[in-house]
């Protein structure tokens, strides 16, 4: 199972929106509604921030938001701020009974 | 709340078994949910390891790419999940995490800290 494919960087102004794409199959995310989003800052564990393509965990600001076309996922962050400054994965089901994560991105906050 | 806690070795040989364990406390491991490992090696992604749901029939759920090598398992008593990789060379080093998931749609919403181990002689 191949890693999905990120982009490797992005970056962005404070307020300004970035999207941050994920790009598998149709055995991956295009076949399934579950992929994941993280964010891990440097030298700590990730931290949930969108499962099922487009919930919310409770906590996480609406800044963040997820969506899906076909066979890519996008994380969108509006509004950026010097903190969301990070490293971000997806995660999708690759059917059956595997997960596959995303090669990263680190998002640079200009 | 919710707090998982790795433990293992911060240095094992090439050729030689690793042995991990995750300590779960604040939730018991029995209700319902699924437990992860992922790794993710200096510098590098997240690749996920391995799940396993211990309610039930305690299935476990492999990495095509490391199933071989792995074995998983859980002790209700000690609210702790185990992870065992054999026959380890350098590509193993990393940073090993475990977390919670509600199943192979929600994500993992509790993570541990991690844990190094490096892979060398």
């Amino acid at each position: 199972q191949s890693a999905l494919t990120q982009p490797r960087s992005v970056s962005g102004s404070p307020g300004q929106s970035v999207t941050i794409s994920c790009t598998g199959t149709s055995s991956d995310v295009g076949g399934y509604n579950y992929v994941s989003w993280y964010q891990q800052h440097p030298g700590k564990a990730p931290k949930f921030l969108i499962y099922d393509v487009i919930k919310r965990p409770s906590g996480v600001p609406d800044r963040f938001s997820g969506s899906k076309s076909g066979n890519t996922a996008s994380l969108t962050i509006s509004g950026l701020q010097a903190e969301d400054e990070a490293d971000y994965y997806c995660c999708s089901y690759a059917g059956p009974y595997i997960l596959v994560f995303g090669g990263g991105t680190k998002l640079t906050v200009l | 709340q919710v707090q998982l806690q790795e433990s293992a070795p911060d240095l094992v040989k090439p050729s030689e078994t690793l042995s991990l364990t995750c300590a779960v406390s604040g939730f018991s491991i029995s209700r319902g949910y699924y437990w992860g490992w992922i790794r993710q090696p200096p510098g590098k992604g997240l690749e996920w390891i391995g799940s396993l749901y211990p309610s039930g029939s305690g299935n476990t759920y492999y990495s095509p790419s490391l199933k071989s090598r792995l074995t998983m398992s859980v002790d209700t008593s000690k609210n702790q999940i185990s992870l065992i990789l054999s026959s380890v060379t350098a590509a193993d080093t990393a940073t090993y995490y475990c977390a919670r998931s509600s199943g192979w749609s929600g994500g993992f919403d509790y993570w541990g800290q991690g844990s190094l181990v490096t892979v060398s002689s």
